[in-house]
């Protein structure tokens, strides 16, 4: 177990929908990483955030969006979605969020039909 | 634009030590390699990280390149346990990481 939390676990909705995914980082983690694991595109690196404040910006779609709140929890907000957006999404925690470990939560697996 | 290239899949024997390699033609001199690990229904796991110099932690050792175009992640005796997909990422820009597709390892009693 990383510490890590994520809600739900499965998310099954339809094309157009938006969604809302949560994370709880580890206790004292101030960073907040956001990952896609799709079949046909692997890993890919989302955003960042450090003590609310977007810090990176990866390969996040316009219709996604993602927040810190002052609790630093994390959400990741998915809209119009697409049959593609069906993936595994992963968010990840460190203490500080330069070249420190990242702890991964076991994910939220989003279905749409 | 970062990138890291790794072998699909590798097999090694228990008890045996195996070597997982990883091509970043493209790397710059702030990038850093990172490894992690993903087993069957888990999220990625740390395995070791380093920028220029040579690393050892418990679970494995990291060596670079001189030119850091390339890195070998080597676990010292494979275990059933090390089963996993392991991904190479390079660290880029400051705070972007780049997964490579990542190398299965498969290990054989």
């Amino acid at each position: 177990d990383s510490g890590v939390t994520q809600t739900p676990k499965h998310l099954i909705t339809a094309t157009g929908q938006r969604v809302t995914l949560r994370c709880s980082p580890r206790s004292g983690d101030l960073s907040v990483y956001w990952y896609q694991q799709s079949l046909d595109q692997g890993l890919q690196f989302l955003i960042q955030y450090y003590n609310g404040e977007e810090r990176a910006k990866g390969n996040i779609l316009e219709r996604f969006s993602a927040q810190q709140f002052p609790d630093l929890h994390s959400e990741l907000n998915l809209s119009s979605l697409e049959l593609g957006d069906s993936a595994l999404y992963f968010c990840a925690s460190a203490t500080r969020g330069d070249t420190d470990t990242q702890y991964f939560g076991p994910g939220t697996r989003l279905t749409v039909l | 634009d970062a990138k890291t290239t790794q072998p699909n899949s590798m097999e090694s024997n228990e008890e045996e030590p195996v070597h997982l390699p990883c091509n970043h033609s493209t790397i710059s001199g702030t990038d850093y390699i990172h490894w992690y690990r993903q087993l069957p229904s888990q999220g990625p796991e740390y395995v070791i990280h380093g920028l220029t110099s040579n690393v050892n932690n418990r679970m494995a050792s990291l060596a670079i390149a001189e030119d850091r175009k390339s890195s070998t992640l080597i676990l010292h005796r494979a275990t059933l346990r090390d089963a996993a997909v392991y991904y190479c990422i390079l660290r880029y820009n400051f705070n972007k990481f780049y997964f490579g597709s990542g190398t299965k390892l498969n290990v054989k009693p």
